[in-house]
């Protein structure tokens, strides 16, 4: 397995311009997150999914929005990127089943995102 | 809201010791608790997840211990080796109902190992 996979790996953007974050995930997993981490600072959520078409806000999602169309597929789109959004991009995985335990979270590799 | 702090924030020891590397949460309603190897411009990488019920866990040199009622958890790594310097993130899951469903994470402890 793969595992969880991010592209592109590093980027730079002008103000106002818009990307889209690639994620994807070949462990079979129902949730997955988008986090960001500025230096100095923990991880922060932005958005997390617990299913195909299923998503929701995390504690920072403003400027940011997502899609789950598939299991496998989790991209984060940004439509007019700040500097303030100048950060290390970062989505995970996991297993949820019946019974009430939550399961490890697996990283991907991150994508580093500079904003001019 | 959940607050996690990890202390210290950056430890320094010669190869062999065995260390302690410590993290804190204000909210003891919580899930789980993993703790994370993160290397210079890497991802994160689970080292070892402790249920609310499990009071610790091991793999290899490393054991996580939890006592959720003091809102405690402690990585002990034995026999320290260069390859271990790296920052360690403690991240909890908690049952706050803030709404979102991720991990709260700590800011780390960066780790050292002098060979």
């Amino acid at each position: 397995n793969a595992g969880v996979t991010q592209t592109p790996k590093f980027r730079i953007l002008k103000i106002g311009q818009s990307m889209t974050l690639q994620c994807t995930q070949d462990m079979n997993h129902n949730y997955m997150y988008w986090y960001r981490q500025d230096p100095g600072m923990g991880l922060k959520l932005i958005y997390y999914s617990v299913g195909a078409g299923i998503t929701d806000k995390g504690e920072v999602p403003n400027g940011y929005n997502v899609s789950r169309s598939t299991t496998e597929d989790f991209p984060l789109r940004l439509e007019l990127a700040a500097p303030s959004q100048t950060s290390v991009y970062f989505c995970a995985s996991s297993y949820q089943g019946a019974g009430g335990f939550y399961n490890e979270q697996f990283f991907g590799p991150g994508t580093r995102l500079t904003v001019l | 809201k959940q607050e996690v702090t990890q202390i210290p924030a950056a430890l320094s020891v010669p190869e062999g010791e065995n260390l302690v590397l410590n993290c804190s949460f204000t909210d003891s309603a919580i899930y789980n608790l993993q703790w994370f190897r993160q290397d210079p411009g890497k991802g994160l990488t689970s080292l070892l997840l402790i249920q609310s019920s499990q009071r610790e866990q091991t793999s290899g040199r490393l054991n996580a211990s939890l006592d959720k009622s003091s809102g405690r958890s402690t990585l002990y790594i034995a026999a320290s080796q260069p390859g271990d310097s790296a920052t360690y993130l403690c991240a909890v899951r908690d049952r706050s109902g803030g709404g979102a469903d991720g991990l709260t994470f700590g800011k780390g402890t960066h780790l050292i190992i002098q060979p």
